[in-house]
This record gives structure tokens, C-alpha cells and sequence, in this order.
């Protein structure tokens, strides 16, 4: 069955610390990938997505992500960590199945900034 | 509008009644998804909208849960004979078309007791 995993469930940085969120994926193809973050309070907010080209992509807030076919994941990073960056993060596969842009997620990582 | 307006953002309700949950997508936007964030974990796709037509039901959890889109606008889901394990935060969201930028809205957080 197809999913999405996202190993770890709570990261606890420093601020001013580099992060990376681990993602992998279980799909024969390529799908479409997607990191969301969701603040306290807020809706979900897309970081950043993968369609095709360029396997390492930008997105807002200084993040970025780098798919990797032969490891079928798609881990988000960002240099240095901000107080703001406190969150849960989503990573979200679009199977492309049928079309629908449907999107199945993981379970989240929740980080933690430490002053 | 300027976003995805969900209402009501907190619903309380007793175990057995019927809830209706509104979706106000943005304006132009094709595509609607609802999802369902239980406690802990991850989004769960419940239903996809292509204008008023529902193409993929599938994530519909039982023959309790129904949703419809009036046009291009306004969704409501509605949750017949509640259970406790409904209880849920309920997310909506909205794409211009298919495949292309989902915008979501801040859910409705649903409590059966």
C-alpha cells in the first residue's frame, strides 16, 4: 500500500541550528511531494513542493528539500533554525492516481526550538 | 475570499446527533478536498470535489458521512449519528484546479461526548 513515513515524531533543536525532517515514501512512481507546516492555531501552510526537474527545491521561510529517487525520500532542511520555526511539518505524497490530486501525509514531525 | 473559510471553528456535540460542517473555498477554485486530523497524527483524505461533482469518495470512513458542493462554491460535510470516534479537527481545501497548490483552511474541531 502506498504511504507516506515520517520516522521521526518530536525534534527538539537549538535555535540557530541546521534541521533536517525525514520523509520517505512507498510508491512504484515519482510522485508529486509536498512539505506543509502547521503552526498553533493555523491552518497548513505549504513550504515547498515537487513536480519534476530539479531534484533539490526552495521554498518559503529558507527551507528547502531534496528528493532522492533511489532512496524514495524527500527530506526538508533548513540551516538555521528560528524561535518562529516551532511547528508540526508535514510531508505529503500526490499519487497522481485517478487525478484527483488527492494528498496522503505523514503523521508529522513536531519541532522544537530551544532558545 | 482571501482564504478557505471553514465554519463553525469548534463544534461540541452529543454522541448520536448530526453535525454539518461549511467549507467557503476560494473564490475560483475548482478542486476541493476534505480531510480529517485526528489527535496525533496525520491527515486523512475523507472526499475530492471537481466543481460540484465528487469524483472520489473514498476516504469517506462509513455510510455515515456524506458531503456535497453547491457549484463551484460552499461544501458541507455532514456527520449523521455521531460517534466518539468522530471526534476530529476537520480540514478543508481548496485548489484552483487539480494538481496544482493546495490552499487549506484552519478545519473545524469536532467533539462528540
Amino acid at each position: 500500500a502506498q504511504s507516506v513515513t515520517q520516522p521521526d515524531i518530536h525534534i527538539t533543536v537549538s535555535e540557530g541550528a541546521s534541521l533536517e525532517l525525514r520523509c520517505n515514501y512507498s510508491y512504484g512512481a515519482t510522485p508529486y511531494l509536498f512539505w506543509y507546516v502547521q503552526s498553533p492555531g493555523q491552518g497548513l501552510q505549504l513550504l515547498l513542493k515537487y513536480f519534476s526537474g530539479d531534484t533539490l527545491v526552495q521554498g518559503i521561510k529558507g527551507f528547502e528539500a531534496e528528493f532522492k529517487r533511489s532512496q524514495s525520500s524527500f527530506n526538508l532542511r533548513k540551516p538555521s533554525v528560528h524561535w518562529s520555526d516551532a511547528a508540526e511539518y508535514f510531508c505529503a505524497v500526490d499519487l497522481g492516481s485517478g487525478n484527483t490530486g488527492k494528498l496522503i501525509f505523514g503523521q508529522g514531525t513536531t519541532l522544537q526550538v530551544k532558545p | 475570499g482571501a482564504g478557505v473559510s471553514q465554519s463553525p471553528s469548534n463544534k461540541v456535540t452529543e454522541k448520536g446527533k448530526d453535525v454539518e460542517l461549511r467549507c467557503d473555498p476560494i473564490s475560483g477554485h475548482t478542486a476541493l478536498y476534505w480531510y480529517r486530523q485526528r489527535l496525533g497524527q496525520g491527515l486523512e483524505f475523507l472526499i475530492y470535489f471537481q466543481g460540484n461533482s465528487a469524483p472520489d469518495k473514498s476516504g469517506l470512513p462509513s455510510d455515515r458521512f456524506s458531503a456535497e458542493r453547491t457549484g463551484e462554491s460552499v461544501s458541507t460535510l455532514t456527520i449523521q449519528r455521531t460517534q466518539q470516534e468522530d471526534s476530529a479537527v476537520y480540514l478543508c481545501a481548496s485548489s484552483r484546479r487539480v494538481r496544482t497548490e493546495a490552499f487549506f483552511g484552519q478545519g473545524t474541531r469536532l467533539t462528540v461526548v
